[in-house]
């Protein structure tokens, strides 16, 4: 059984186009991430949700926007795509609620903007 | 906000030696420290972690230390193997809206020659 899941795995598309990338999980966790790793492999958080509610937006263009329609899934829709938008995107869930516990990472979606 | 340097960026070591990475982390307030192994084209997952409480933890060949102090971790692969060689990930994390939000490190990349 898939923990996490993304779609797409892959993504390529033009610069000013706009696109969603989806997440599930069925691990039944509090909180979900988004996190953005570049070219140099840094793994910088985006978006944190904790059921429901964003509890983190790490500076990101306005153009990035998380939804989270139910605690099992956050999508992430970027609009106006730009060069620099190309990474592979990590979608992530863990326990939250005050607890330790790790962060259980989805396959990634690689973005490239042409 | 947390601020995680890690080095080095690179590690290469003979089949059998031991490798240390090492990392230090800003706010004090941090009390959760992941260590995450990615492998090449695949999710981060984890592989060990270290709370604040504790000193020193150890899982076979793979151990980590805490100076809350001096504030520092460290990791320590022995008898290595071709399979550790992938990109590790350290990462402190502090409890922000019910949830353990992590900052991690800017990566290892650990080669094991055979």
């Amino acid at each position: 059984d898939t923990a996490v899941s993304q779609t797409p795995k892959y993504l390529v598309t033009q610069m000013g186009n706009d696109k969603s990338i989806k997440c599930e999980q069925n691990l039944g966790h509090d909180t979900m991430y988004w996190y953005k790793q570049d070219s140099k492999k840094f793994l910088k958080i985006m978006f944190s949700y904790n059921n429901k509610e964003l509890i983190i937006n790490e500076t990101v263009p306005n153009r990035f926007s998380p939804k989270s329609p139910d605690k099992a899934h956050l999508n992430l829709h970027i609009n106006s795509l730009e060069l620099g938008d190309s990474a592979v995107y990590f979608c992530a869930s863990s326990q939250g609620s005050g607890t330790y516990y790790e962060q259980y990472f989805g396959p990634g979606t690689r973005l490239t903007v042409t | 906000g947390e601020n995680v340097e890690q080095h080095p960026s690179t590690l290469s070591v003979q089949e059998g030696d031991s490798a240390v990475i090492k990392c230090t982390y800003s706010d004090s307030a941090s009390n959760y420290f992941p260590w995450y192994k990615q492998e090449l084209g695949k999710r981060p997952q984890l592989i060990i972690d270290i709370r604040s409480n504790v000193g020193e933890k150890k899982d076979q060949r793979i151990a980590v230390t805490l100076n809350k102090t001096a504030k520092h971790f460290s990791l320590h692969i022995t008898e290595t193997q071709p399979e550790d060689s992938a990109v590790y990930f350290c990462a402190a994390s502090i409890e922000t809206g019910g949830s353990y939000i992590p900052t991690f490190g800017r990566g290892t990349s650990l080669i094991v020659h055979p």
